[in-house]
């Protein structure tokens, strides 16, 4: 399986900063990287597929950057509903697998 | 809009089977396939499968073969996903999520399913 690896696994923050989240995949997967928020005791909710796409309704803050196996999520300018953790996503091969998130504290 | 809806929590014993329901609606059902994931207390995502709801065509994790079976009923626009033997290490908040294929996106999801084994 292909392994996804986060960094970092935590991270504190103001509103206004601008965050950046990395994802490293232990091979190339082409640019088959999404991203996922989760708030605690919510589902997970899609913000990036394919690298750098956003899905539609996802705030333009948020952007998605990379190929092959490093990735990057930015928030560009945090806001206060923006705490949560993030998670990416490879579906280059099955099974897709995930980083083990991101945790933005205040 | 479009939205799934999961079954409500479960407790079961270590040897039994579950059977999580996620209907679907605001969108045609036969038009995407549906995955399903989970999540154990504190960790992170594990993907645990797709099915086809246009063919009931799946793919399972390896880890999850044998033990899995996803299903769909078309006529009442609902997936389901049935784990047998459960053990400890089953429980987890189980998810539905709206998938084209295997290798596409997952969204939306279901609001989870709290499966909790123990005897």
């Amino acid at each position: 399986d292909i392994q996804m690896t986060q960094s970092p696994s935590s991270l504190s923050a103001s509103v206004g900063d601008r965050v950046t989240i990395t994802c490293r995949a232990s091979q190339s997967i082409d640019s088959f990287l999404n991203w996922y928020q989760q708030k605690p005791g919510k589902a997970p909710k899609l913000l990036i597929y394919a690298a750098s796409y956003l899905e539609s309704g996802v705030p333009s803050r948020f952007s998605g950057s990379g190929s092959g196996t490093d990735f990057t999520l930015t928030l560009s300018s945090l806001q206060p509903e923006d705490f949560a953790t993030y998670s990416c996503q490879q579906t280059y091969r099955t099974p897709p697998t995930f980083g083990g998130g991101t945790k933005v504290e205040l | 809009q479009v939205q799934l809806v999961q079954s409500g929590a479960e407790v079961k014993k270590p040897g039994a089977s579950v059977k999580v329901s996620c209907k679907a609606s605001g969108y045609t059902f036969k038009s995407y396939g549906i995955s399903w994931v989970r999540q154990a207390p504190g960790q992170g995502l594990e993907w645990m499968g797709w099915i086809s709801t246009y063919n009931g065509n799946t793919n399972y994790a390896q880890k999850f073969q044998g033990r899995v079976t996803m299903t769909t009923d078309s006529s009442t626009s609902t997936a389901y996903m049935d784990l047998r033997s459960l053990s400890s290490d089953d429980t987890a908040v189980y998810y539905c999520a709206r998938a084209t294929n295997v290798d596409t996106a997952l969204g939306p999801w279901g609001q989870g399913t709290l499966v909790t084994v123990s005897s």
